[in-house]
């Protein structure tokens, strides 16, 4: 079946430019994650949802960040005002949503490439 | 807040020889899963062993297994007869089993070590 899809792969925008990032889960997934991962780093949690719910949000660097999945499939994740630092790449990942690894195992996607100039 | 910690940026490791990856954690939960993954030059990420906390069994996947010390918060991946499609960067990670059943926090990851494999 199909996995995760992100889009787009790639986007370069200048500073102050918002940008918005869409993530479409495996199909019947109900948790949804997005992280950040900067050069030559590990990735870094930003936040995730149950269907629609925003469970939890600690991870976003600043109020520039958010992110919605408004009908608690295909999120997106908004940066407004956009800055050089922000450069990185955005993942997500998504799970069932049960208890237990195995059964909560996170799928990522592949990626979305973003460049602040 | 938990953090995860991998000692070595680059390891490198002859065809068909074993190789250890290190990785230690900290934490104040006693429940907790940890992951190791792989990230290839594709830059995509993929599991490749998973430990419960409360198993005192380490996991195991074909060539891939761990060594985990819980009272020591280590948590290794060892590679045997290693191959060329073993080059990656690989991540350990951690996360807490205190989400319900409806989901469960995000994963905390280590910068993770660069493998070579020499032919």
């Amino acid at each position: 079946g199909a996995g995760v899809s992100q889009s787009p792969r790639y986007k370069v925008t200048k500073r102050g430019q918002d940008v918005a990032l869409r993530c479409d889960p495996i199909s019947g997934h109900v948790s949804l994650y997005w992280y950040r991962q900067a050069l030559g780093q590990g990735p870094e949690f930003l936040t995730y949802f149950n269907y629609e719910a925003q469970q939890d949000k600690s991870g976003l660097p600043n109020d520039r960040f958010s992110a919605e999945r408004p009908e608690g499939s295909i999120s997106t994740l908004t940066i407004q005002r956009t800055e050089q630092r922000d450069s990185a790449m955005y993942r997500c990942a998504s799970s069932l949503g049960r208890a237990g690894p195995a059964l909560n195992e996170q799928y990522f996607g592949p990626g979305t490439r973003l460049t602040v100039t | 807040a938990q953090t995860v910690t991998q000692s070595q940026p680059e390891m490198s490791v002859q065809e068909a020889e074993t190789v250890t990856l290190s990785c230690t954690y900290d934490t104040s939960e006693s429940d907790y899963y940890l992951f190791w993954y792989k990230q290839p030059p594709s830059r995509q990420m993929i599991l490749v062993i998973r430990q419960e906390a409360y198993k005192q069994q380490n996991a195991t996947e074909n060539r891939f297994s761990v060594n985990f010390q819980k009272a020591a918060k280590s948590f290794s991946l060892k590679i045997s007869d290693s191959q060329l499609g073993d080059a990656a960067m690989y991540f350990c990670a951690y996360r807490s089993a205190r989400g319900s059943g409806g989901g469960a926090d995000g994963l905390t990851f280590g910068k993770g070590t660069h493998l070579i494999i020499q032919p």
